[in-house]
């Protein structure tokens, strides 16, 4: 089974940097992912991490370290459209092809002018 | 490229009637998957075809849902009866299958069960 935590929320202010958190247990990791979810939208994909170091994909970046069971999403140059909920979710090995992600409750992040 | 395609997006209904929801995954994805969201909540994986086969359906409360994907292609998932708790937003995601695959969902049925 897997546990994966993160914050409920956050509070950024527009152009500023934000780090959004989240830590897993997991019996045999195969990937996280983050997910961007607006409201009443449906998740789109972000970013995704297997090997232990940073992904920089514009103006987000992925961290991930295996040994820690941590990840972190790194937002630069905040804008209001950033306001949403951030999900961490984790991909584990599974016989039979099995592959469904187990998320997170995600992070409503809200960016103040 | 089209995105995943469900339909309804809103559904009212009483507990104790059916309901069912209909996926179009993304051509040529062959994995589909149906996750469940409560409000305030990540998505919870249901159920997950790769091609017209069951993958894994280990979190689908079968005694009520069912859900099927006879060519490999649309899917219906289906509850019955409805109870209260089963108010959530039912998402669709399909994937091409294999390696480091991302899944992309489609906009999701708003369920509400009264």
């Amino acid at each position: 089974g897997q546990n994966i935590d993160q914050p409920t929320e956050m509070t950024a202010t527009e152009g500023a940097i934000v780090q959004i958190n989240c830590t897993y247990q997991t019996s045999g990791f195969n990937g996280l992912f983050w997910y961007q979810q607006h409201a009443g939208e449906a998740p789109t994909f972000l970013s995704y991490n297997v090997l232990d170091g940073l992904e920089e994909k514009g103006r987000f970046s992925s961290f991930l370290s295996r040994s820690k069971g941590y990840s972190y999403l790194l937002l630069k140059e905040l804008q209001m459209k950033d306001s949403a909920s951030y999900l961490c979710a984790v991909r584990e090995y599974s016989g039979g092809g099995a592959d469904g992600l187990t998320f997170g409750k995600g992070t409503h992040l809200i960016i103040q002018p | 490229e089209a995105g995943v395609a469900q339909s309804p997006r809103y559904k009212i209904i009483e507990k104790r009637q059916s309901v069912a929801f209909w996926c179009n995954p993304i051509s040529g994805h062959a994995t589909l998957y149906w996750y469940q969201q409560i409000l305030g909540q990540g998505p919870k994986l249901l159920i997950q075809f790769q091609n017209n086969g069951v993958v894994d359906d280990s979190q689908l409360p079968k005694d009520r849902f069912s859900a099927e994907r006879l060519k490999g292609v649309d899917s219906t998932l289906k509850i019955q009866p409805a109870k209260l708790e089963d108010s959530a937003v039912y998402l669709c995601a399909s994937s091409l299958g294999g390696g480091i695959d991302t899944q992309y969902f489609g906009p999701g049925t708003r369920l509400t069960v009264l």
